[in-house]
């Protein structure tokens, strides 16, 4: 079992809808992540937590805003999205930001924009 | 700018046998990280291994070895004794702090193992 626990796993929902993507760590870590995956590019980190401050946000549309009410937990809300936004989104931890910490993930959402 | 380049889309293994993985970087940064995770198919990002840019010994976990060539930028991972379940998509990635955060993935290399 993965200590960083993403919901739901999969979701299919239409442009106009609004809904979040959740994400929790047990792993007493200090920083978390959000990536976005898509098919035959590089993974692209979105947002950066830590100790639940923003640190980085690199060019993501205000369509997906991110909300991280403490260190184990951050939310990724989605609003008006486009279909090339469909993607599996990934979430991770780290102890720290220093350069020597691995990232450790969760399954990931699949997101279906119709 | 940082960059990660993995050269092999695909790559087949016979099983127990050893496979290398290419991968080359490229950043002005002076101190960094180099990683590999693993991905099955279900989704999840596995962390495999972790070599420091000031690490004078190639870094070792079990299976998994990095071959680390600081002047030649690469980073290539080698995996021993090849079994089916390491059958899956590899990354390699890069950190860097200097600056704004920096966590650059490659574009993976789908690896098949042979029974």
């Amino acid at each position: 079992e993965t200590g960083v626990t993403q919901t739901p796993r999969h979701l299919v929902m239409g442009m106009t809808n609004k809904k979040s993507l959740k994400c929790e760590q047990h792993l007493g870590h200090n920083a978390m992540y959000w990536y976005k995956q898509s098919a035959k590019k590089p993974l692209e980190l979105m947002f950066v937590y830590n100790f639940k401050e923003q640190t980085e946000n690199n060019s993501v549309p205000s369509r997906f805003s991110p909300e991280c009410p403490n260190s184990s937990h951050l939310f990724l809300h989605l609003h008006t999205l486009q279909p090339e936004d469909s993607a599996l989104y990934l979430c991770a931890s780290s102890q720290s930001m220093d350069r020597n910490q691995p990232q450790h993930f969760g399954d990931g959402t699949r997101l279906s924009i119709l | 700018a940082q960059k990660i380049t993995q050269t092999q889309p695909g790559m087949f293994v016979q099983e127990k046998e050893a496979v290398t993985l290419d991968c080359t970087y490229d950043t002005s940064d002076p101190s960094y990280g180099l990683f590999w995770y693993k991905q099955p198919s279900s989704g999840e990002m596995i962390f495999l291994i972790y070599q420091g840019s000031y690490d004078q010994q190639n870094a070792t976990e079990g299976r998994y070895s990095l071959n680390f060539q600081k002047a030649r930028k690469s980073a290539n991972l080698v995996i021993s004794a090849s079994q089916l379940g390491d059958s899956a998509m590899y990354f390699c990635a890069m950190s860097a702090t200097s600056g704004t955060y920096k966590y650059i993935f490659g574009t993976g290399t789908r690896l098949k193992v042979l029974a």
